[in-house]
């Protein structure tokens, strides 16, 4: 069965903060790890990531993958209260369905101060 | 264009009854899926539908459950018989086709007293 173990369960930080969110995944056959962002509301698309190594870069945000220690990280530069939310991180398994079904972990709750 | 929209946003019902939830997916989008999440947990898989076909309900928790999409384009997920255990936010997702990342609605939060 796919598990994804996300970390720290929740974070506070302050305006200005770098902040990191760890996504590790045990997953049969591997085929992508995508990160959301929820607020109080449909969880939003950020990255999907499938190759070992290759940073994807989206403003303040980032998010690398390494396939071989079967983890991810979503790094969040200059920390804005707008970046209050959870993030979730999900995996698709390429095996036995092919059609992307999303196997999410717990959430990071990230709080933002002023 | 517009995005995933689902109804009714909150439901609130009685243990025993039956409700039925609607997802519009967006328009052309082959793939849709139902998740439920809990409070303070994940979205956790329901069911796949590949136009208006059911190919994967393994998620779904028990046979109250039942979920439709007759012409490949609404959604309704069924819920019998409503228990306790059932109150969480019902998310519907769609992607243009199988693999492609998917677009989530605000959900249905669903609440069984």
């Amino acid at each position: 069965e796919d598990k994804v173990v996300q970390s720290p369960l929740s974070l506070v930080v302050h305006e200005g903060d770098t902040v990191t969110l760890n996504c590790s995944y045990e997953v049969t056959n591997f085929r992508s790890l995508l990160w959301y962002k929820q607020e109080k509301k449909a969880p939003t698309f950020l990255f999907m990531l499938t190759s070992s190594g290759i940073e994807k870069k989206s403003g303040r945000l980032s998010s690398i993958l390494d396939k071989k220690e079967l983890f991810s990280i979503l790094n969040i530069t200059a920390t804005q209260t707008g970046d209050s939310a959870i993030y979730l991180c999900a995996v698709v398994d390429a095996g036995g369905t092919s059609y992307g079904k999303l196997t999410f972990g717990q959430g990071t709750i990230l709080t933002v101060h002023p | 264009g517009a995005g995933v929209s689902q109804s009714p946003r909150y439901k609130v019902a009685k243990r025993g009854q039956d409700v039925a939830l609607r997802c519009d997916p967006i328009s052309g989008h082959v793939s849709l899926f139902w998740y439920q999440q809990a409070l303070g947990q994940g979205p956790e898989f329901l069911t796949y539908f590949q136009n208006e076909a059911q190919l994967d309900k393994s998620g779904l928790p028990s046979d109250r459950f039942f979920a439709e999409r007759p012409e490949g384009s609404v959604s309704t997920l069924k819920i019998q018989r409503t228990q306790q255990e059932d109150s969480a936010v019902y998310l519907c997702a769609s992607s243009l086709v199988e693999g492609y990342e998917q677009y989530f609605g605000p959900g249905t939060r669903l609440t069984v007293t």
